[in-house]
């Protein structure tokens, strides 16, 4: 079954202190992994798709990167505006749905 | 370019009852996923509609049922509320489209719907 976890579930940062958070993924036949941020009482905004290991993106001072096991979500130079949680989700070939991971709450101190 | 729509924004119900949550979704858009977000969770698949049809189910009982109008605009309701109902309720449109084609699979939310069951 396929299967997302996020670590770590929480992650406070001084402002201007690089980061990574991590997604550890299980799936049967990747079609896709996402990168979602997610504000209080807000949906999910999409940041990022990846697709096959080796592939990354970046978007200001974020930066995402996949391997055949893990996603990595680079923060660089983070400011208070980028605290949210960070949702990543995978699509398998199995499946029509998109799983997601619990998230990390990430909180960047002025 | 509207986004997604979802009503109503905040709810309270009593257990037992019924709820029927509404979302429009986005123009371009033909597929149409249901989650349910507990506190602090991740959000958690319910269904997904193609073209009218279910094309998808997580683990979730029967009283969660939903309908996609020709407009692809979509509801879910819930029979029977129970506590454990008590959550955010997201809508996410997508493209949809052929299988692995850039961009399909790119989820669209909503603000979603936060229900109260008491």
């Amino acid at each position: 079954e396929d299967q997302v976890t996020q670590s770590p579930e929480a992650l406070r940062l001084q402002e201007g202190e690089s980061s990574s958070l991590n997604c550890s993924y299980t799936v049967s036949g990747l079609r896709g992994l996402f990168w979602y941020r997610q504000d209080p009482g807000k949906g999910p905004e999409f940041l990022f798709t990846l697709y096959s290991a080796g592939e990354e993106k970046e978007k200001e001072r974020l930066k995402a990167t996949l391997t055949k096991k893990e996603s990595f979500l680079h923060i660089t130079a983070p400011k208070p505006e980028d605290s949210a949680t960070y949702l990543c989700a995978v699509k398998g070939s199995s499946a029509s749905k998109i799983i997601f991971g619990s998230g990390t709450r990430l909180s960047i101190r002025p | 370019e509207t986004g997604v729509t979802q009503s109503p924004t905040h709810l309270i119900k009593t257990r037992g009852q019924q709820v029927t949550l509404r979302c429009s979704s986005q123009s371009g858009h033909n597929t149409v996923s249901w989650y349910q977000q507990a506190l602090g969770q991740g959000p958690q698949f319910i269904f997904q509609y193609y073209r009218e049809e279910e094309n998808g189910r997580g683990n979730f009982p029967p009283r969660f049922s939903g309908l996609q109008f020709p407009n692809y605009s979509s509801e879910l309701n819930v029979n029977a509320l129970e506590l454990d109902d008590s959550a955010l309720y997201l809508c996410a449109s997508s493209p949809g489209g052929l299988a692995g084609a850039s961009g399909a699979n790119v989820l669209t939310f909503g603000a979603g719907s936060r229900l109260t069951v008491l």
